[in-house]
């Protein structure tokens, strides 16, 4: 199995809802990542997680709370977004002996409202 | 600071050769990468070359490395309609724990 499960593929939400997109993958890769992408653009590197903890934050506003529940999960919870959020979100995991040996998602389309 | 460039655009005939160029900026980058993007979908990893080599040979593709002119390019031979996609160059930054800073992405156009 070398898939990067993403749900869900698109999401429409308000400014004032709570939503959460999903990614799974059970390919035992410890590393697992999100990235924005906005359209025409490269994706642009938010949170990793290395063995279940986060290592990485690029100074993503708080209203993006990433949480990883177990070695195969992970989440990005969403509250109080703005239009300018509107964007491909793409997790990615990868063997972390192999950090820039990516297996992305198919992404979840965000577009708020 | 990191950069990593391509041109933005490249058009072929199927059939023809299409290669694509990056330039970077990390001279201790170790290990550099060619990731595909179709629309509508994640991203792809179709190749890469360790720092060290010069040249990587995998079936239709051809990765050249001049490392001191921090120029990479990834030669695609017989392309195909299917080839067309965004084609992004990467490179990993902060050394061997580092993660990857990418390219703008090159779109091919490949025309029947």
């Amino acid at each position: 199995d070398t898939e990067v499960t993403q749900t869900p593929k698109h999401l429409v939400m308000g400014m004032t809802n709570k939503k959460s997109l999903k990614c799974e993958q059970h390919m035992g890769h410890r590393a697992m990542y999100w990235y924005k992408q906005k359209a025409k653009k490269p994706p642009e590197l938010m949170f990793v997680y290395s063995y279940e903890k986060l290592s990485i934050n690029e100074s993503v506003p708080s209203r993006f709370s990433p949480e990883c529940p177990n070695s195969s999960l992970l989440n990005l919870h969403l509250h109080a977004l703005q239009p300018e959020d509107s964007a491909l979100y793409l997790c990615a995991s990868s063997a972390l002996l192999s950090p820039g040996e990516l297996f992305f998602g198919e992404g979840s389309r965000l577009t708020v409202l | 600071g990191e950069d990593v460039e391509q041109s933005l655009f490249l058009s072929v005939r199927e059939g023809d050769s299409s290669v694509i160029n990056c330039t970077y900026t990390d001279s201790s980058s170790t290990y550099l990468y060619w990731y595909k993007q179709e629309p509508g979908a994640g991203l792809q990893l179709l190749t890469y070359i360790f720092s060290n080599m010069d040249m990587k040979q995998d079936q239709r593709l051809t990765v050249l490395l001049n490392k001191k002119d921090k120029h990479l390019s990834l030669r695609i031979a017989d392309t195909q309609t299917g080839d067309s996609a965004i084609y992004f160059c990467a490179e990993r930054y902060g050394g061997s724990q580092g993660n990857l800073i990418f390219g703008k992405g090159t779109k091919l156009s490949v025309k029947p």
